[in-house]
């Protein structure tokens, strides 16, 4: 079936490091990926999407990109600032009729000012 | 811009006990989907509908059931409460086309305790 790997966390960085999260995944088929961030005690966030291969997706300075060959989707921000700390969840959906999001085990990121 | 509703946000009840957990999804948005999230986990897919049927089935125990009426909100009913059961419970909407579903908008989710 539909998974996703995350980078285990968690992830503590200093306001304006530089932030990766690696995210791969296995489907059949075309997924389309998805980055979601939940905030402390809030629901989740959609962060970006992207729905085909080479699509990059970008929201409040993160970006990732669809990349097929790889079967990744990495999260990257070049300065992250202390607002940024949160669980972040790489997700995709299959498609096909049966949108369901599978997600990845999340990683925690704490920016420390 | 009006969001996902979720009612109640938080709700405590006994082991053996019944719940029913509300969703009002954003206008227009004709698909539901629910998902429930343990302790430090990632939110695992429980059921969804599209235009008031089931349109897909996951790791739902068989003491839940849901529905979605004619206004478009679900319900998710829960009997025979367990403490796994204790959760946070999201609900999240979209639009689709039949074949296409557009990106999902979560609720605040429903925080259950079961004691």
């Amino acid at each position: 079936g539909n998974s996703v790997t995350q980078m285990e966390g968690p992830v503590t960085l200093s306001e304006e490091a530089f932030l990766t999260i690696n995210c791969t995944y296995t489907a059949t088929g075309y997924p389309s990926l998805f980055w979601y961030v939940q905030y402390p005690g809030e629901g989740l966030q959609l962060l970006l999407k992207a729905t085909k291969a080479d699509d990059k997706g970008s929201n409040k300075g993160f970006e990732a990109t669809y990349r097929k060959e790889t079967t990744s989707f990495h999260l990257e921000k070049g300065s992250v600032q202390v607002s940024d700390s949160a669980v972040y969840f790489c997700a995709l959906s299959d498609g096909g009729g049966s949108e369901k999001l599978v997600f990845g085990k999340g990683t925690k990121l704490t920016v420390n000012p | 811009a009006a969001g996902v509703i979720q009612s109640p946000r938080h709700l405590i009840k006994e082991k053996r006990e019944t719940a029913t957990l509300k969703c009002y999804p954003i206008p227009r948005h004709d698909t539901v989907y629910w998902y429930q999230q343990g302790p430090g986990q990632d939110p695992q897919f429980l059921i969804s509908f599209y235009e008031k049927m089931q349109s897909d089935k996951g790791s739902i125990p068989d003491r839940f059931s849901a529905q979605q009426f004619s206004d478009y909100h679900s319900e998710l009913n829960m009997s025979s409460l367990e403490l796994g059961d204790s959760a946070l419970y999201f609900c999240a909407s979209s639009f689709s086309t039949g074949t296409i579903s557009y990106e999902q908008y979560f609720g605040p989710g429903t925080r259950l305790t079961v004691t």
